[in-house]
């Protein structure tokens, strides 16, 4: 158990949709990183968050956003889902930043349909 | 995009014989980490190696880190069938900083240990 944990662990909506994905990181972690995984794309990183602030930028979607909220956890928000948005959502966190172990949650598997 | 490049892309061997994955990356990196992922689960970090670090061992791992040719392999040596699983190798750019940190992932290489 990396002590990130994620929820839903599971999800299954329509295309036009939008979902929440919640994550609350390990005990002390400042850092909380999301990535999405998908067959094609494999691990692809999306967004990351230290004390509340937006610090590192990936490939993230304008239809997809995220925050940090001042008890550490994070939500990721994803709107107007496609088909191609199915994938495996991981949220991670970290101490801080460079040079950190980054410990990953088990995922949220979103299936749009 | 991909910075990490883990080859073999699949490798299965007998139990008890020793694996070898390999990951090239293309830019400067602080740190390079491995990570096992079991099908559908979440990622479980193995081990860090720093950029000034050639050797580090944790275990029946062994990762080394040339930085010249910016290349890693990791060793599972004496495996066994619950090290069956996807193993990737994340880099982050030597750019991080100031609170931003951002790995970037390999497609993985899946191993299968036969019992």
């Amino acid at each position: 158990d990396s002590g990130v944990t994620q929820t839903p662990k599971h999800l299954i909506t329509a295309t036009g949709q939008r979902v929440t994905l919640r994550c609350s990181p390990r005990s002390g972690d400042l850092s909380v990183y999301w990535y999405q995984q998908s067959l094609d794309q494999g691990l692809q990183f999306l967004i990351q968050y230290y004390n509340g602030e937006e610090r590192a930028k990936g490939n993230i979607l304008e239809r997809f956003s995220a925050q940090q909220f001042p008890d550490l956890h994070s939500e990721l928000n994803l709107s107007s889902l496609e088909l191609g948005d199915s994938a495996l959502y991981f949220c991670a966190s970290s101490v801080a930043g460079v040079g950190n172990t980054i410990y990953f949650g088990e995922g949220s598997w979103l299936t749009v349909v | 995009s991909q910075q990490g490049e883990e080859d073999p892309q699949a490798l299965s061997i007998q139990e008890g014989e020793n694996a070898t994955m390999n990951c090239s990356y293309k830019t400067s990196i602080n740190n390079l980490q491995w990570y096992r992922q079991n099908s559908g689960r979440g990622l479980v970090h193995l081990i860090l190696i720093r950029s000034n670090e050639r050797e580090k061992h944790s275990g029946r791992l062994r990762v080394t880190l040339d930085t010249s040719k910016k290349s890693s392999s990791l060793l599972i040596t004496a495996s066994r069938a619950a090290d069956t699983a996807s193993y990737f190798c994340a880099t982050d750019a030597l750019e991080s900083g100031a609170g931003s940190y951002q790995l970037t992932f390999g497609k993985g290489t899946k191993l299968s240990v036969i019992p």
